[in-house]
């Protein structure tokens, strides 16, 4: 069995401000890690994935995310975002051919 | 390259009525995946399917739902006698082979209002 914890169903920030989104998994086996963004009224699109290597995953957007093994976490940040980042956020495990999905982080950009 | 496709976007029927809902993977693609995204939550894996079979459907409710992916066209989530409670966004993904390393690209979703 495996399971995501997106430990923030909301996060408003300014614009240009840095923003950490925070996602703990847990699984009994080896698992590959994806971050999707939602855009109001559309399907998900990839953000950054972790299948192995290095740890630090840089993906679209200047988007980036840290997989930790010991504290089992997948945390994604930016260092400065636009209000275009403004979106849903959804943290996935994928773990013996099963995908589980986070329930999800609004990330609100205010000007 | 035409990405995933689903339709209908947006689907409203009454209690009691029959839903379909279609969803075309993109070019190349043989694995379609069904989520379902109720209001306020995350997505809820529903089954998973090859070109003519099934291979996970354990987040399928046992009752009035089903699914196929025929040899030739789209890939079908049928909900029968629909109530309030399956009012959702029903969201397909596909990928081109088995395997966790495979991305799988979404399509944009149909929501489902049930009257």
């Amino acid at each position: 069995a495996q399971s995501v914890t997106q430990l923030d169903s909301q996060v408003p920030v300014f614009e240009e401000a840095p923003v950490e989104l925070r996602c703990n998994y847990s699984s009994s086996v080896s698992v590959y890690l994806f971050w999707y963004v939602q855009y109001p009224n559309q399907g998900l699109q990839l953000l950054l994935k972790y299948l192995s290597g290095s740890t630090l995953v840089k993906g679209i957007n200047g988007f980036e995310a840290e997989f930790n093994k010991s504290q089992t976490s997948f945390h994604l940040r930016k260092p400065s975002v636009h209000i275009s980042d403004t979106a849903e956020y959804f943290c996935a495990v994928v773990g013996a051919g099963k995908s589980t999905f986070g329930d999800g982080t609004t990330l609100t950009v205010k000007p | 390259n035409a990405g995933v496709m689903q339709n209908p976007r947006h689907l409203v029927r009454r209690r009691g009525q029959e839903a379909r809902l279609r969803c075309s993977p993109m070019k190349g693609h043989s694995h379609v995946y069904w989520y379902r995204q109720l209001p306020e939550e995350g997505l809820k894996f529903m089954v998973y399917l090859q070109k003519e079979n099934i291979i996970d459907e354990s987040g399928m409710p046992k009752e009035r739902f089903s699914a196929e992916f025929p040899k030739e066209g789209p890939s079908i989530l049928r909900i029968q006698q629909v109530v309030r409670g399956d009012s959702a966004a029903y969201f397909c993904a596909s990928s081109p082979m088995s395997g966790p390393h495979n991305e799988q690209f979404f399509g944009p979703g149909t929501r489902l209002t049930v009257l």
